[in-house]
């Protein structure tokens, strides 16, 4: 069945970049109607959208994250990735990778699966 | 952004009982071309990711069991489990999918009474 895997430093400095790639096995991320996205968790908190991607590239950011955010896709490698600059403490959280349902190829739809995710901290 | 809010924040049921979470928006969810409500619902258990339950306010997702439930239209959704199971200690979050940004309500703790 479709899998996800998120990868990447799970400490970044205050400033910096944070960078992450889901991994996706299983299943093609080019599957037609499909968005890939991702998702955070501060700890002890609820879930923030953060935004998705299609396999042609299209994306959909959450508009107070959209300065400092970019979304891409490999489609070559079956992954897609994410980069959050100019990180706070504010940014500390689990960061999930999931499926996007994309209803009728549209940016609107659930989340399912999702991957285990991965914690990062922003340290000073 | 349309936002969700979840009561209560906490709930603790006795095994058997029935357990009821509900979520409202701060705007219709309901398209009325299709009459569907765009909203899910999500439960994660503690040290795992969310696993989608319910699409569409009301459609189960394969294999969540039916004691499971969902209803509402418009802006007032409730989730319901009809008799508790141990499994079911987790927190549920719903998420509306009507338009972008995406937005999670706050979730609710469900425990064993």
């Amino acid at each position: 069945q479709l899998q996800l895997q998120e990868s990447g430093p799970g400490l970044v400095k205050s400033s910096e970049t944070l960078s992450l790639t889901c991994t996706v096995s299983g299943g093609s991320i080019t599957s037609g109607s499909y968005y890939w996205g991702w998702v955070r968790q501060p700890p002890g908190k609820g879930l923030e959208w953060i935004g998705i991607i299609h396999d042609t590239g299209r994306t959909s950011y959450k508009p107070s994250l959209k300065s400092r955010l970019t979304i891409s896709v490999d489609t070559s490698k079956n992954q897609f990735s994410l980069k959050l600059s100019s990180v706070t403490a504010a940014d500390t959280a689990v960061y999930y990778c999931a499926r996007h349902s994309g209803i009728g190829g549209t940016t609107t739809g659930w989340f399912d699966p999702w991957g285990q995710g991965t914690l990062v901290t922003v340290s000073s | 952004d349309i936002v969700m809010t979840q009561s209560p924040d906490s709930l603790a049921v006795s095994l058997g009982e029935r357990a009821t979470i509900n979520c409202k928006s701060s705007q219709s969810v309901l398209y009325t071309s299709n009459k569907k409500n765009y909203l899910a619902w999500y439960q994660q258990k503690p040290g795992q990711p969310p696993k989608l339950l319910i699409y569409w306010a009301s459609t189960r997702e394969s294999g969540v069991p039916d004691r499971f439930s969902g209803s509402g239209s418009g802006t007032d959704f409730t989730l319901t489990i009809s008799s508790l199971q141990a499994e079911d200690v987790a927190v549920y979050y719903c998420q509306q999918y009507y338009n972008t940004p995406l937005t999670f309500g706050g979730g609710t703790k469900v425990e064993i009474k």
